[in-house]
């Protein structure tokens, strides 16, 4: 079945380093979207990308969408202690009657 | 404006028995989700409702799970009965439409001992 694999599973970085996960599915996606939960908490949405290359920032984040729309990236300039959880990314596909399918994430943890 | 609401957050049960978990979503939600998540993964998807209709629960087990949304607004999730490897948390979340952003509750977390 469709599959959207993120990598890497951790990361463990220094505050004021810079992170990015990276996020791959195993056929064309609709739109994705990106998904934060801070540790014992809920997935909070971030943005969605819909366009084939889009690319959006929200201050220190930057979000792209790939050309062939199999793939995304977030980035994350210079870490805060605040940034601390596990993003996800999650692939619409529209011909799978409109599922969301999570990758399983990036626990991303920050030394002050 | 009030988010999508869960209860209980908290469940233990022993296997074998019976469980319901309750949510109401954000009003004028159309589009209601269950989902699953077990620790370290991502939310893997139950069932979908657009309204009161159950349009894909493909990857819900009919044998023991069951959920309803009789008047397309607050939704129930039955397990019966519950298995060990149930134990996980159990997610609820709405959007206005199919592909727009989901809001997620807080949550159920399960403990089948």
């Amino acid at each position: 079945g469709q599959q959207v694999m993120q990598i890497p599973q951790y990361q463990h970085v220094q505050e004021g380093e810079d992170f990015t996960t990276y996020c791959n599915s195993s056929t064309t996606l609709s739109n994705i979207q990106w998904y934060k939960q801070r540790p014992g908490g809920h997935p909070v949405f971030l943005i969605q990308l819909v366009k084939s290359g889009e690319v959006k920032k929200q201050k220190r984040l930057t979000f792209q969408f790939g050309e062939a729309k199999k793939n995304s990236s977030l980035h994350i300039t210079a870490t805060q202690t605040t940034d601390v959880g596990t993003y996800f990314c999650a692939g619409l596909i529209y011909n799978q009657g409109g599922k969301l399918i999570f990758g399983q994430g990036t626990e991303l943890s920050v030394k002050p | 404006e009030a988010g999508v609401v869960q209860s209980p957050r908290y469940k233990i049960i022993e296997k074998k028995q019976p469980v319901a978990f309750w949510c109401n979503p954000i009003s004028g939600h159309n589009t209601l989700y269950w989902y699953l998540q077990n620790l370290g993964q991502g939310p893997e998807l139950l069932i979908r409702y657009e309204n009161e209709e159950a349009v894909d629960d493909s990857q819900l087990p009919k044998d023991r799970f069951s959920a309803e949304r009789l008047k397309g607004v607050d939704s129930t999730l039955k397990i019966q009965p519950a298995e060990l490897g149930d134990s996980a948390v159990y997610l609820c979340a709405s959007s206005l439409q199919l592909g727009n952003e989901q809001f997620f509750g807080p949550g159920t977390r399960l403990t089948v001992l």
